[in-house]
């Protein structure tokens, strides 16, 4: 099945550094999600964007639906220890879903 | 704590054999979603239901089944095991279908298969 592209793999931060991490896809998508999943529990929604080029916010979490409808990023800003886990993106075509290799973030205290 | 329940938590079994992994969604909600998560394969979207009927399908292989009950929980089957089937098995739920909708996760089946 068809696969998102995420990068990067893994980060390490700093605490209080920020973090920014993308989705690239060769289909179109409607609908982009980000995900962020816990050691031992199953993915939680940060943000849902619905629309090309929306920009959205979520506390210290922003994230943008590309243009091209192809690709979206999500910036964490001011990190601290417990933004540690995987993200990951995901997009949504009609009644299909389709997920990111995910980004393992460690936050160093 | 999403609301959405899935039992066992673990399961061990042997090659070949047939497994039943089970799921409530959280009240209220309709719509089921299968996702099997794999080392090698990442997340992948398996079987949609909506109110008891099938609503999509994605990488859901032949050996593996879905159904929704009355009571609106739901069951995946896994029968044939084999070892590459070794996966955390999540379920989710939503409200509709719409895509507004949010899919809230339940905590995972981890199957491994020896």
């Amino acid at each position: 099945g068809q696969q998102l592209n995420q990068s990067p793999q893994s980060m390490f931060i700093q605490e209080g550094e920020d973090v920014s991490m993308n989705c690239t896809s060769s289909s179109i998508f409607n609908t982009w999600l980000w995900y962020k999943q816990d050691p031992g529990e199953g993915p939680v929604l940060l943000i849902a964007l619905y629309k090309a080029g929306e920009l959205t916010s979520n506390g210290r979490l922003t994230a943008q639906f590309g243009i091209t409808r192809k690709d979206s990023f999500l910036n964490i800003s001011a990190s601290i220890p417990s933004d540690v886990g995987i993200y990951f993106c995901a997009g949504q075509l009609g009644n299909q879903f389709y997920f990111g290799t995910g980004t393992s973030l460690t936050v160093i205290p | 704590d999403s609301g959405v329940t899935q039992t066992p938590k673990h399961l061990i079994t042997a090659t070949g054999q047939r497994v039943t992994l089970r799921c409530s969604p959280r009240s209220g909600d309709l719509s089921v979603y299968w996702y099997q998560q794999s080392l090698d394969q990442g997340l992948q979207f398996l079987i949609q239901y909506y109110n008891g009927e099938e609503r999509a399908k994605g990488n859901i292989l032949e050996r593996f089944s879905a159904q929704q009950f009355p009571d609106l929980h739901s069951e995946l089957n896994l029968s044939s095991l084999e070892l590459g089937d070794s996966a955390l098995y999540f379920c989710a739920s939503s409200a509709g279908t719409s895509p507004y909708n949010e899919q809230f996760f339940g905590p995972g089946t981890r199957l491994t298969v020896l």
